[in-house]
């Protein structure tokens, strides 16, 4: 069983459509992220949410809103899609263990967002 | 500001070499965790180790070995033996405590390792 699962897995479209990314996680954890990696492979953390609650909102573009209907799933939604989107997108989880503790993130297997 | 400098972009060895991954950062909690993940052509992130700011002991895992030095706020990786197996992107990344465990890991930029049989 996949621990953190997200679909689709490829995603091929064009400029200005509106697309999402689904991410599920089974195993219990309290915090949710989203991460991109650029071509370059550079990794960098988009949003994260700990039970249900954004906690961190990065330098993203207002067309990227993340959206946590219960901890155990974190979904992307991005509007009016632009070629610099292109990318791919993990989302990754770790259990919160309070006080600043961190522990290792749990990724998903990736989206790779290609924008024609 | 926290930071992770992986100043090896890319290093290419023939199998059975040894080849150590650098790993520099920059804090200014006095409590932190570092990590290391590998990101083979597949695609998917694989965890490799964590480390707390308190625990200078390296680690050895198999081929593995981590070399955690707070006084040059490093955190070098060795494979020893290398194999083709072992070609990947490798990313350092850093954890603060103060960051509350939502704030999740900053990442280096990776340093791509190939090995030619």
């Amino acid at each position: 069983d996949t621990a953190v699962s997200q679909t689709p897995k490829y995603l091929v479209t064009q400029m200005g459509n509106d697309k999402s990314i689904k991410c599920e996680q089974n195993l219990g954890h309290d915090t949710m992220y989203w991460y991109k990696q650029d071509s370059k492979k550079f990794l960098k953390i988009m949003f994260s949410y700990n039970n249900k609650e954004l906690i961190i909102n990065e330098t993203v573009p207002n067309r990227f809103s993340p959206k946590s209907p219960d901890k155990a799933h974190l979904n992307l939604h991005i509007n009016s899609l632009e070629l610099g989107d292109s990318a791919v997108y993990f989302c990754a989880s770790s259990p919160n263990q309070g006080g600043g503790a961190s522990e290792k993130l749990f990724f998903g297997s990736g989206t790779q967002l290609s924008v024609l | 500001a926290q930071k992770v400098t992986q100043a090896q972009t890319e290093i290419s060895v023939v199998e059975k070499e040894d080849v150590t991954l650098d790993c520099v950062y920059e804090t200014r909690d006095t409590t932190y965790y570092l990590f290391w993940y590998k990101q083979p052509p597949s695609g998917e992130l694989v965890f490799l180790i964590r480390r707390n700011s308190f625990d200078e002991q390296n680690e050895i895992s198999g081929r593995y070995s981590w070399n955690f030095q707070k006084s040059t706020s490093s955190f070098n990786f060795t494979i020893t033996a290398s194999q083709v197996v072992d070609s990947a992107v490798y990313f350092c990344a850093l954890s603060e405590y103060s960051g509350g465990g939502a704030d999740g890991l900053t990442f280096g930029k990776g340093t791509h390792l190939i090995i030619q049989p």
